[in-house]
């Protein structure tokens, strides 16, 4: 079956511009993970949902950064006025419940 | 604060040679350990976990909790192991995030 999928794979923004990164878990997965990786740095917990809910947004490094998963399923990252700290690899993450989490390609976004 | 430490960035070594990808961590309870890799334009992927006691492509990990470690040894490097590997921590109970080190990027030579 098909894995976690992002969209888009790679992103260029402007520094100020809003952007909207896509995941859709794996079909089933009640729990989806956000992580950013900087250049050189390990992945770094961003929040965490439970079916539709933000259980914990703790890891959102501003009030730009927004997250949501409206039914449950497919998830937006949104980041507004992007600055150039924010350029890094965004990666979902999907599991059952406690269970493996399963990345996914991540998107790639470079903010210039 | 839970934190895990990879003190080398990079790993040399030659085919059919020995090799130990060294993990600390800092944690006040009782953690799940694992091991992620990510091989060149592929996703990360788990590895394996302590918990599971189980080897995978024939690279082994013990939990010593007196050293508070979780290196990753295989005896006989293949080249199709070099990748970059990553040492995570999940807290105990409730506790879902995974707290990542920085990463050991592994070569293995021919």
């Amino acid at each position: 079956g098909a894995g976690v999928s992002q969209s888009p794979r790679y992103k260029v923004a402007k520094r100020g511009q809003d952007v909207a990164l896509r995941c859709d878990p794996i079909s089933g997965h009640v729990s989806l993970f956000w992580y950013q990786q900087a250049l050189g740095q390990g992945p770094e917990f961003l929040t965490y949902f439970q079916n539709e809910a933000q259980l914990d947004k703790s890891g959102l490094p501003s009030d730009r950064f927004f997250a949501e998963r409206p039914e449950g399923s497919v998830s937006t990252l949104k980041i507004q006025r992007t600055q150039q700290e924010d350029s890094a690899v965004y990666l979902c993450a999907s599991s059952l419940q406690e269970r493996e989490q399963f990345f996914g390609p991540g998107t790639r976004l470079t903010v210039l | 604060a839970q934190r895990v430490t990879q003190p080398e960035k990079l790993l040399s070594v030659f085919k059919g040679a020995p090799v130990e990808l060294k993990c600390n961590y800092s944690y006040s309870g009782s953690p799940e350990l694992f091991w992620y890799v990510q091989y060149s334009r592929q996703r990360l992927q788990l590895l394996l976990r302590h918990i599971s006691r189980e080897s995978i492509k024939g690279f082994t990990a013990d939990l010593n909790k007196g050293e508070t470690s979780f290196h990753l040894k295989k005896p006989f490097a293949q080249e199709e192991d070099s990748a970059m590997y990553y040492c995570a921590l999940k807290g105990g109970g409730s506790n879902y995030k995974l707290t990542f080190g920085k990463g050991t990027l592994l070569t293995v030579n021919p």
